[in-house]
């Protein structure tokens, strides 16, 4: 079965500039989430999908990310402009679950995109 | 906000000794689940235990989870070399949302 797929792997840019993260999850997984993972911390969640829908993006900074996952399969992660302290690696993650089902379903992780901004 | 808090924040033993992580946390939880991360990959899932539960085990691992002093410990007998990474704790109030620990490096020497 393939994992969840990120591209790219490495990216570094120039504060103000743009940058967009892409994530394939798990065939047949309904829920997609996107983490942020600063050096030395542990993973952050930025927002969570349902399908196409968003249920959790408290924690994202809507003023500079963006994401979106218009057909309810693979997903964009935006930032524009980037700013210093957003490096950090930017992880997907998928499961089979449902929001506010009572039962848990594992997260499937991908190897990240590790963000260097300059 | 991060939830839990690993303990120690770093470890280094002997390759066949045993090692063990701590986590505290501050809310009530649904469950925990801990996560292993090697240099370089993803997160991987290791072992969930739930709220009423007290103990788990899969192969070298237990989780032991103590509610009443919101805390829970991760132990690894007989380690090996692959067993270095980084540990984490992740906490589940309702829903799925993870909310992670900032982790415990462990280092195995050969």
């Amino acid at each position: 079965e393939a994992g969840v797929a990120q591209s790219p792997r490495y990216k570094i840019i120039e504060k103000r500039q743009s940058v967009a993260f892409w994530c394939n999850p798990i065939s047949g997984h309904a829920t997609l989430y996107w983490y942020q993972q600063i050096l030395g911390q542990g993973p952050k969640l930025l927002i969570q999908f349902q399908n196409n829908g968003v249920v959790d993006d408290s924690q994202l900074p809507k003023d500079r990310f963006s994401a979106e996952r218009l057909k309810g399969v693979d997903s964009t992660l935006k930032i524009q402009p980037a700013k210093l302290e957003d490096s950090a690696v930017y992880l997907c993650a998928s499961s089979l679950s449902s929001w506010g089902r009572s039962s848990y379903n594992e997260q499937f992780f991908g190897p990240g995109t590790r963000l260097t901004v300059l | 906000s991060q939830q839990g808090e690993e303990d120690p924040q770093a470890l280094s033993i002997q390759e066949g000794e045993n090692a063990t992580m701590n986590c505290s946390y501050k809310t009530s939880i649904n469950n925990l689940q801990w996560y292993r991360q090697n240099s370089g990959r993803g997160l991987v899932h290791l072992i969930l235990i739930r709220s009423n539960e007290r103990e788990k085990h899969s192969g070298r691992l237990r989780v032991t989870l103590d509610t009443s002093k919101k805390s829970s410990s991760l132990l690894i007998t007989a380690s090996r070399a692959a067993d270095t990474a980084s540990y984490f704790c992740a906490t589940v109030r309702m829903g799925q949302k993870l909310v992670f620990g900032q982790g415990t490096r462990l280092t195995i020497n050969p």
